[in-house]
């Protein structure tokens, strides 16, 4: 069963913007992890934020976590082209059974 | 350092027919996993090994899904009979299992079309 929804389902926008996609998840998580996953390519792992922390950072990358409202968002800043793929968070819940979200779709335009 | 490799890269089998997948996950990863990834959703796990004991198989059909990892290294998965929902890409995983951080490296996945 999918535990994370993404919002939105699909994003355009120009180089150089910002990206913004959220998930939402329905029960208690260990941390919360962002993959991207490139057209016909595995998926690489991004950032990782445990239950307790709020914000954390990784290049262009900012990951926040709210699990009092159980949702997290990534924001990528100064999109690139090659930031175009396909985002997923996933959740773990426990024992590191990674449970993924449907993914947000990223276009960016030169 | 190798990521984790898979093979074939993609497969078509007729409907009923049996198939095989085959990972080697990166070296001394202890746990590693096994993905389903139909067309427009996320990766669904279907089984997780940590060396060669299951830890989490409850999403594997197991009435045509097998899975087997010997001496804790290399794992196929094989799918008999095969039916036109299975087609989809299956992903390997592994990761060191480092508790609390659990990054998982993914193989490029073996895509099946089954017909």
């Amino acid at each position: 069963s999918q535990q994370g929804e993404e919002d939105p389902q699909a994003l355009s926008i120009q180089e150089g913007e910002n990206a913004t996609m959220n998930c939402s998840y329905k029960t208690s998580i260990n941390n919360l992890q962002w993959y991207r996953q490139n057209s016909g390519r595995g998926l690489v792992h991004l950032i990782l934020i445990r239950s307790n922390e709020r914000e954390k950072h990784s290049g262009r990358l900012r990951v926040t976590l709210d699990t009092s409202k159980k949702s997290s968002s990534l924001l990528i800043t100064a999109s690139r082209a090659a930031d175009t793929a396909s985002y997923f968070c996933a959740t773990d819940n426990q024992g590191g059974k990674l449970i993924f979200g449907q993914g947000t779709e990223l276009s960016v335009k030169p | 350092e190798a990521g984790v490799a898979q093979s074939p890269r993609y497969k078509i089998i007729e409907k009923r027919q049996s198939v095989a997948f085959w990972c080697n996950p990166i070296s001394g990863h202890a746990t590693l996993y096994w993905y389903q990834q139909i067309l427009g959703q996320g990766p669904k796990l279907l089984i997780q090994f940590q060396n060669n004991g299951v830890v989490d198989d409850s999403q594997l059909p197991k009435d045509r899904f097998s899975a087997e990892r010997l001496k804790g290294v290399d794992s196929t998965l094989k799918i008999q009979p095969a039916k036109l929902e299975d087609s989809a890409v299956y992903l390997c995983a592994s990761s060191s299992g480092t508790p609390s951080y659990n990054e998982q490296f993914f193989g490029p996945g073996t895509r099946l079309t089954v017909l």
